[in-house]
């Protein structure tokens, strides 16, 4: 069982449209939420991080909004480019107490058409 | 530059047959992870590795192995593979265990007939 469920699977988007992914949560002691993004043949790379601490949090064209309550958090890719294809992927850390390990969602993967 | 490497890429085998992966990395980081990435599933972590000499199980340790002799190197090792190893491995490695971000290696394709 999945502690931490991404949807949706895949994401069809229009350049220059908004790609919304979402994230639930069942562990409380999770306390670091980064996005990892992945192009086919490549290992993932860390896009953006949030803790529990703040609701939201954006680099460039990437915001994370984190609903602590709902134990939801999601990655929104604002004027999406053909070169945000890729697959996403969210993930959850307790981080000392759990040897560091990320707890990934199932991953999204993103097609941007031009 | 910067990088975590594994070798091979790409494997064929058959059921049975140890094999072992490779993976380094030139940061100077204490911790070093394996996860595999199957459809659907994300990536689940094998086994992690604190520093040299220091491993632990992670959520899918069965059937696999490791080492740390060198703080640089974290090898993989399969005694007996099964098809059901089958899969896309993973090598990551952190500067510690406070800093969230982990860097990841290429990855390694294993095919297990």
């Amino acid at each position: 069982q999945q502690q931490v469920k991404q949807s949706p699977q895949s994401l069809i988007v229009q350049k220059g449209g908004i790609s919304i992914i979402n994230c639930a949560y069942e562990n409380t002691a999770f306390d670091y939420f980064p996005w990892y993004q992945q192009f086919p043949g490549k290992g993932p790379a860390l896009l953006i991080a949030i803790r529990p601490d703040v609701s939201e949090k954006k680099e460039g064209r990437f915001t994370i909004s984190f609903n602590k309550s709902a134990k939801q958090f999601s990655l929104h890719i604002m004027d999406s480019q053909p070169g945000d294809s890729a697959t996403y992927f969210c993930a959850a850390s307790s981080g000392k107490a759990a040897g560091n390990k990320l707890t990934f969602g199932g991953g999204t993967r993103v097609l941007v058409k031009p | 530059e910067a990088q975590v490497t594994q070798n091979p890429r790409y494997l064929i085998t058959v059921t049975g047959k140890k094999l072992t992966v490779t993976c380094s990395q030139n940061m100077n980081h204490e911790y070093m992870s394996w996860y595999r990435q199957d459809p659907g599933l994300g990536l689940r972590q094998i086994y992690y590795s604190m520093n040299v000499e220091v491993t632990d199980k992670g959520d899918v340790p069965e059937g696999y192995k490791v080492s740390r002799k060198e703080k640089r190197n974290f090898p993989l090792i399969l005694e007996s593979p099964s098809p059901n190893q089958t899969s896309l491995y993973f090598c990551a490695s952190s500067l510690d265990l406070y800093t969230g971000e982990q860097f990841f290696g290429p990855g390694t394709r294993l095919t297990v007939l």
